[in-house]
């Protein structure tokens, strides 16, 4: 069964280094999110990306983050100048058409130290 | 805003009962409905889409009143397995464009 993969499962970095989130989506799918969950919190949206531009953003997703798809498989999330709050779960996701489910990736978790 | 608001629970459920949960949004645009469940420290996954015409899936039963703006779930014969977080989850008008908006969840846990 084709699935999301994001890679690495979990990253420590030190306050204000930047990290790269990287995601494969499922191959054929055409709409690409990121989301974030702090922990015991909701899922919340950070970025939906669609024909290699940003759909859509959240209010949590501000100078600091940015997205890109390098190539046809890779998505990924950058985030600048980390801070102990970007401390959560990461995760990816994506889907075929546009009112059809989401398929989320395993997550990577972030530890801002 | 938008918000989708659920009991937090935990709902403490006997092995074989029937649970119910419900959640309220607050985007009437919204036009697409999702169950997702999450275990500890893992992804959401999609349990089932709700249709405004209701729909089951085994045990498992979606309503949605759109009027009212609220979902539920339906869970019959409960499992061991059951026991995990129930996400209610709403997408809004803009199609694949829209992100999700997630509740905060339902957890369940299943006694023997």
């Amino acid at each position: 069964e084709p699935e999301v993969t994001q890679t690495p499962s979990h990253q420590v970095t030190q306050m204000g280094q930047e990290v790269i989130l990287r995601c494969v989506p499922i191959s054929n799918h055409l709409y690409f999110y990121w989301y974030r969950q702090i922990l015991g919190q909701k899922v919340e949206f950070l970025v939906s990306f669609y024909n290699n531009e940003i759909s859509e953003k959240s209010e949590i997703f501000d100078d600091q983050f940015s997205v890109e798809r390098p190539d046809g498989s890779n998505f990924t999330l950058k985030i600048r100048s980390t801070k102990l709050e970007d401390s959560a779960m990461y995760f990816c996701a994506s889907s075929s058409e546009g009112d059809t489910e989401a398929f989320f990736g395993q997550g990577t978790r972030l530890t801002v130290v | 805003r938008k918000e989708v608001e659920q009991d937090p629970g935990p709902f403490n459920v006997p092995e074989g009962a029937t649970v119910a949960f419900n959640c309220t949004y607050s985007n009437s645009a919204s036009q697409s409905f999702f169950w997702y469940r999450q275990d500890c420290r893992k992804e959401p996954k999609l349990l089932m889409s709700v249709y405004s015409s209701g729909n089951e899936d085994g045990r498992f039963t979606a309503q949605l009143n759109r009027a009212s703006q609220y979902i539920s779930l339906l869970i019959r014969d409960s499992k061991l397995s059951d026991s995990a977080t129930y996400l209610c989850v709403v997408r809004g008008s803009g199609g694949g464009a829209d992100g999700l908006t997630f509740g905060k969840g339902t957890h369940l846990i299943i006694q023997p």
